[in-house]
């Protein structure tokens, strides 16, 4: 059964420093995997999804790797701002046929950005 | 805007209450998932619809029945509400082919 783990579960940062979230699964055998935003008591939104056989993507300030063989993921987050402030979730999507479509998701990491 | 839209945004159950949350899409995507989510659990899922007219378990479906009405609409409902299902649910949809999801804001369920 995959399992996904978010190091650290809560970081709290001064705006302007960069910033690194850590994202790693049990299961190498992935199709893909998907950083999301949560702001409070609202959806999700995707921020970078990237393919097993990428390395890396980015979004302007965000830059997302993977590093598949050992099961780890990052998203770093540079010059961060307090509008950057929201949970942030990893979630996988296994590979292979079959039931393919489900996400398993990370707990997630709960950023703050103070002024 | 297109996206999925999720009703009722709040509701409060007594235990032993049926309700229905409803989700309905607009982007003309194939499939189309229920999750739930608790403090120190994340999200798990809970039904999924590959496509219109199948619907498969997910990790937690038990206590749950969903019916995917048509393409665009996706229901989840609890028969006999109990305090354990006291959540946030997210509707999520998909694109055949397609590697994002999209959710909506979610349905804050309290049962008590």
């Amino acid at each position: 059964k995959q399992e996904v783990t978010q190091i650290p579960a809560a970081l709290s940062v001064p705006e302007g420093e960069n910033l690194v979230l850590n994202c790693s699964f049990t299961d190498s055998a992935i199709y893909n995997l998907q950083w999301f935003r949560q702001d409070p008591g609202k959806g999700l939104t995707s921020l970078l999804l990237i393919q097993s056989s990428q390395r890396e993507q980015t979004s302007g300030r965000l830059n997302a790797s993977l590093d598949k063989s050992s099961g780890r993921s990052t998203l770093y987050i540079a010059a961060s701002q307090p509008g950057d402030s929201a949970t942030y979730l990893c979630a996988v999507r296994p590979g292979g046929g079959g039931s393919n479509y489900k996400l398993t998701f990370g707990k997630g990491t709960l950023l703050t950005v103070n002024p | 805007n297109a996206g999925v839209t999720q009703t009722p945004k709040f509701q409060v159950l007594k235990t032993g209450q049926s309700m229905t949350l409803q989700c309905a899409q607009d982007m003309n995507h194939n499939s189309m998932y229920w999750y739930r989510q608790d403090p120190g659990m994340g999200l798990r899922l809970i039904y999924y619809s590959a496509s219109e007219g199948t619907t498969d378990k997910g990790e937690v479906p038990n206590g749950y029945n969903v019916s995917r009405l048509n393409k665009r609409e996706f229901s989840l409902r609890l028969e006999s509400a109990a305090p354990s299902q006291t959540s946030v649910y997210f509707c999520a949809s998909r694109r055949t082919g397609g590697d994002g999801y999209t959710f909506g804001s979610g349905t804050r369920l309290t049962v008590v």
